[in-house]
Order: C-alpha cells, then sequence, then structure tokens
C-alpha cells in the first residue's frame, strides 16, 4: 500500500464550487505539504503544517484553506474554485531535521471549468 | 523569493548518449535535492547533497552540488529509455524553523531507445 495518498486522483469542478482534497499517510511524519505542480513552474507550496496544532502560508496561499485533523491527515479546500486553480495538486510528508526529505504522493489532477 | 532555473527545459537524446542538466540561483542553499518525476506519480527523491563542492554518485547518476551551494549538477551516463521523466532540484532554506524547499521548474528528459 502506498505510503502517502490522496483523493481524489481526478476532479472536475466548475467555478464557483467548493472543494475539497484530502491527502492521508502511514509514514508516521509529523510534517505535511501541499503544492501545486503547473507546467513551467514547478512546485510551488501552497501550505505546510509541522503538527496538528501548526499551520502556515506558503508562497501560493490566496484562495486555499487547509485542515490538519490528525497526525496522519492534511486536507486543502478551495472554497470557490476559480479556472486558474486548474492544475496538479500534490500532498508530501516529511521528517524534521537537515536536510528536510519530502515524500510525495501520486497527486489529483483538478480541473476547474 | 530564492528562485532556482533549471537547464534546458526540454532534452530529447538517444539511448547511450550522455547528457548534463543544471540547476542554478543567486541564492544559497542549506541543501540541494533532486527528484524524478514520471507521468501520473508524484516526485520521487533521488538524492541530497549538502556540502558546498559534494559529489554523489548513484549508478550511473551523478550530482555535484556547487562549491558556493547556490548551483547543483545531474549528469547520466549512457542514457537508457529508463530514464525518461521530469528532473526537478530542489533547494532547502538555509535557516530558521521555517524549513522548506524551493523546486525548480523541471528538465523534461525523454531518452529515445
Amino acid at each position: 500500500d502506498a505510503d502517502v495518498t490522496q483523493t481524489p486522483r481526478n476532479r472536475i469542478t466548475k467555478t464557483g464550487k467548493r472543494i475539497m482534497l484530502e491527502c492521508s499517510q502511514t509514514k508516521g511524519h509529523d510534517r505535511m505539504y501541499w503544492y501545486r505542480q503547473d507546467p513551467g513552474l514547478g512546485l510551488r507550496l501552497i501550505y505546510y503544517s509541522f503538527d496538528v496544532k501548526d499551520i502556515n502560508k506558503g508562497e501560493i496561499s490566496d484562495g486555499y484553506s487547509v485542515s490538519r485533523q490528525a497526525q496522519a491527515k492534511f486536507s486543502l479546500s478551495l472554497e470557490s474554485a476559480i479556472p486558474n486553480q486548474t492544475a496538479l495538486y500534490f500532498c508530501a510528508t516529511g521528517l524534521a531535521g537537515v536536510p528536510d526529505t519530502q515524500y510525495f504522493g501520486p497527486g489529483t489532477r483538478l480541473t476547474v471549468l | 523569493t530564492q528562485l532556482l532555473e533549471q537547464s534546458p527545459q526540454f532534452l530529447s537524446i538517444q539511448e547511450g548518449e550522455n547528457l548534463t542538466v543544471y540547476c542554478n540561483s543567486s541564492s544559497v542553499f542549506s541543501s540541494l535535492q533532486w527528484y524524478r518525476q514520471e507521468p501520473g506519480e508524484g516526485p520521487v527523491l533521488l538524492v541530497t547533497v549538502v556540502t558546498g563542492g559534494e559529489v554523489k554518485k548513484l549508478k550511473r547518476l551523478t550530482f555535484q552540488f556547487g562549491d558556493a551551494r547556490k548551483d547543483s549538477s545531474l549528469h547520466i551516463t549512457a542514457a537508457q529509455p529508463g530514464d525518461t521523466g521530469l528532473y526537478l532540484c530542489a533547494g532547502g532554506s538555509i535557516s530558521g524553523s521555517a524549513r522548506q524547499l524551493t523546486f525548480g521548474s523541471g528538465t523534461q528528459l525523454t531518452v529515445l531507445p
């Protein structure tokens, strides 16, 4: 079984809809991250969490929110989806230490029409 | 904002050829990581380098971290079709508790049989 799972794997939605992407991990890592990937732009950090009570904004947090429900679960919400949020979304986990190493889930392909 | 530029953006070569991809920044990083991503999957860590001038070898792949810790290169010897994928470099932030990775935009490598 995969250590980092994401649901759904694919999602098509309409402008203005609220959607939630979910991430679960069995690696026992404290740190969890949400990234989006766009062609030619690499991976950009949306939010990250170093433990259940810790939530931090990343480079591109506007239009997104997150919830760390448990050590193993980190969900990403788009309150009112817009077309330029069409992208690949990745969840990652990590252990504290130098340097950080992150383990990525398989991704969710989101299309906003 | 720390930026990492990767070159080339696209590379298509024949099986058996050698290649080098580059990752450059004007910023200093505490670590530099290389990931490979295949279609439909998340990035998978290949290597981490932490010391300026460090060289690491992973079978046919050679990774080097620049002396000033601002740049890195990935050299593949005798490329094989299985090496095809998106190669991403990522720099670890140098200070503070907010340890994050800054990703480059990636090099899409295609190795033709």
